[in-house]
């Protein structure tokens, strides 16, 4: 079975201070990792993916994300925030011993002060 | 590109009654996905087509959910009867054919059962 788990249900930070959102997961084979971010009454937009190779991943509007196979984490990281960040963020994972289904975490809300 | 469109946004039903959602995925996805999400929760998946096929329906509940892709495009998903339990987020999505490619989603229809 697969799993993923976001520890922390609320992230707090200021304007202009890094923002680290963290995910582990628990998978059989090989996972396929995904980062989605969700605003208010819209569906998930997709920030970032790491599938295989280069363990730090790019993504949009300045975030990126650390694949750490021997800690089975998928961080997510943004140098610094933006008030335009506070939205609810949601990590989640496929492999092939769950017929690649996507599941995903229970999310983590961010709020980015000014 | 035009994104994944949804229909309607916000639905109110009493129990028992029947209701229906549509979905217009992107252009060219093949791939397309029901995902019910719970307040408070992550999405999960209801049923997956790969054009007009079923590829995963294991987590529908076939005694009062029903969804169908006729013509490998549009897609309908209904409910009847409605519990109160069904109170919940209906997410549709796209993608591109393939386990790594990133899902694309609507912004849903909000479905409140009295």
């Amino acid at each position: 079975a697969q799993s993923v788990a976001q520890p922390e249900d609320q992230v707090n930070v200021a304007e202009g201070n890094p923002l680290t959102v963290k995910c582990t997961y628990s998978v059989s084979g090989n996972p396929y990792l995904f980062w989605y971010v969700q605003y208010p009454n819209r569906g998930l937009q997709f920030l970032l993916k790491y599938i295989t190779g280069d363990n730090l991943v790019k993504g949009s509007y300045g975030f990126e994300a650390e694949f750490n196979k021997s800690q089975t984490s998928f961080h997510l990281k943004k140098p610094s925030a933006l008030v335009s960040d506070s939205a609810l963020y949601f990590c989640a994972v496929r492999d092939v011993a769950n017929d690649y289904k996507l599941s995903f975490g229970a999310g983590t809300t961010v709020t980015v002060r000014a | 590109e035009a994104g994944v469109a949804q229909s309607p946004r916000y639905k109110i039903i009493e129990k028992r009654q029947s209701v229906a959602f549509w979905c217009n995925p992107i252009s060219g996805h093949a791939t397309l996905y029901w995902y019910q999400q719970i307040l408070g929760q992550g999405p999960k998946l209801l049923i997956q087509f790969q054009n007009n096929g079923v590829v995963d329906d294991s987590q529908l509940p076939k005694d009062r959910f029903s969804a169908e892709r006729l013509k490998g495009v549009d897609s309908t998903l209904k409910i009847q009867p409605a519990k109160l339990e069904d109170s919940a987020v209906y997410l549709c999505a796209s993608s591109l054919e393939g386990d790594n490619q990133p899902q694309h989603f609507g912004d849903g229809t909000r479905l409140s059962i009295l």
